[in-house]
């Protein structure tokens, strides 16, 4: 298995509150990824990164922030929580290989409420 | 643009039956790369079997094989011999060679083996 850990694995907040999600991986790989997951609607992109302090937008980024300091740390910022942000958070991880076989393997999740 | 479609929202099969799930996909990308994941009720997403555009044979890993139909766009994924511990959510997905950092995922299908 991949080693990616999240933390924390379940928060609760409130509504303006920033919130900071943590993905770590052990495997020296080049890209990351923050995902969310709802009800009908499989897994989203927010963002990714493809090496220290290179991010880009995925198809639902807005009101989240990311930041990449170090290859095995990933980041994920609610600047003010709200409740539509309420979801289960997934981090992958990817080698980078060119073309379209690049695996992506996942962490554990995160579940956040947003009150 | 690329979409993925998984018409089977839930599933009920008997122990040791072979249990086939329905992926479409839609792309322009002359290249791209499917992918199943499991998700069980425990929440993590387990990456179970990838197949290339280009591939000249379905690609098999273990108990899964993936019945690719290029022509008619579709990446069903073949449960031989189901087990107990096959109950879960299955999620196709695609990545597409011009956008390689992507991957779009399905909606998702709840199987459920019956004993």
């Amino acid at each position: 298995d991949a080693g990616i850990t999240q933390s924390p694995r379940h928060k609760v907040t409130e509504t303006g509150t920033p919130v900071t999600l943590r993905c770590h991986q052990t495997e020296n790989h080049r890209y990351m990824y923050w995902y969310r997951q709802d009800p009908g609607h499989g897994l989203r992109l927010i963002h990714y990164s493809y090496g220290v302090k290179d991010t880009d937008k995925g198809e639902v980024s807005d009101g989240y922030s990311v930041s990449r300091s170090k290859t095995e740390d990933f980041l994920l910022t609610l600047e003010s929580a709200t409740s539509s942000q309420t979801s289960v958070y997934f981090c992958a991880i990817s080698k980078g290989l060119a073309g379209e076989s690049d695996t992506q393997y996942f962490g554990p999740g995160t579940r956040l409420t947003v009150l | 643009a690329q979409k993925i479609t998984q018409t089977q929202p839930g599933m009920f099969v008997q122990e040791k039956e072979a249990v086939t799930l329905d992926c479409t996909y839609d792309t322009s990308d002359p290249s791209y790369g499917l992918f199943w994941y499991k998700q069980p009720s425990s929440g993590e997403m387990i990456f179970l079997i990838y197949q290339g555009s280009y591939d000249q044979q379905n690609a098999t890993e273990g108990r899964y094989s993936l019945n690719f139909q290029k022509a008619r766009k579709s990446a069903n994924l073949v449960i031989s011999a189901s087990q107990l511990g096959d109950s879960a959510m299955y999620f196709c997905a695609m990545r597409g060679g011009s956008s390689a950092s992507k991957i779009i995922f399905g909606s998702g299908t709840r199987l459920s083996i019956r004993p």
